[in-house]
């Protein structure tokens, strides 16, 4: 059973294309995180949300806690977002980490 | 401001040994967690510590342990190593809470032969 869902697994897009990555989860949450991984390894932490909505640049995080669903949007997407964006959660029993497989985006010049 | 350092980057083991890893956090955070990455299982949670106290901990057996130091500086330590402890290991500081915007090191990517 995986705590954390998101959708796509693989996005390949358009330079210039508005995106939208989803993630649901089952659990009773104090915070969600969005991740972004390159190759190489490398996590940045893009956004920790509890509430509401979060801009930072082009990303744009949501989050409705009644439905236990977020979203991460990049608009005027480019070739350097590509990357994997990982969906994390923090439960509020027992303080447990839970992540999301991943999606995958491509962004073709 | 220097950022999480872990080291080694890169480790060879084989099967049976025991590998200690070590975490830098930013300077005055307090927090520090832990996290193996692998291909089959994606990113998962090992531990966490705040003022050398673990304070959450994963669903790893026991042969993962580990620890906090004064200076905020954390180390983590598989014994009995198996091929599946084969991973990327990252360690991620926050500043003053456990659970706060973790900011992740480069990890440390083991192999176990």
């Amino acid at each position: 059973k995986n705590e954390v869902e998101q959708s796509p697994q693989n996005l390949t897009a358009q330079e210039g294309e508005f995106i939208t990555i989803n993630c649901s989860y089952s659990v009773g949450i104090s915070a969600l995180h969005w991740l972004q991984q390159h190759p190489g390894g490398g996590i940045v932490s893009l956004f920790m949300l509890s509430s509401g909505k979060k801009k930072h640049g082009r990303l744009i995080a949501t989050i409705n806690i009644q439905e236990k669903h977020s979203s991460l949007h990049i608009t005027a997407s480019h070739p350097r977002d590509s990357a994997v964006y990982i969906c994390a959660v923090r439960s509020n029993t027992g303080n447990q980490f839970y992540f999301g497989t991943g999606t995958s985006l491509t962004v073709i010049p | 401001k220097a950022g999480v350092t872990q080291t080694p980057r890169y480790l060879i083991k084989t099967r049976g040994q025991q590998v200690t890893l070590s975490c830098s956090p930013i300077s005055g955070h307090r927090s520090v967690s832990w996290y193996q990455q692998t291909p089959g299982q994606g990113l998962q949670f090992l531990f966490e510590y705040f003022s050398e106290t673990q304070r959450n901990k994963g669903n790893f057996p026991g042969r993962f342990s580990g620890r906090q130091f004064s200076n905020s500086r954390s180390e983590m330590n598989v014994s009995t190593l198996e091929l599946g402890d084969s991973a990327l290991y990252l360690c991620a500081s926050s500043l003053d809470r456990v659970g706060g915007e973790q900011y992740f090191g480069p990890g440390t990517r083991l192999t176990v032969t």
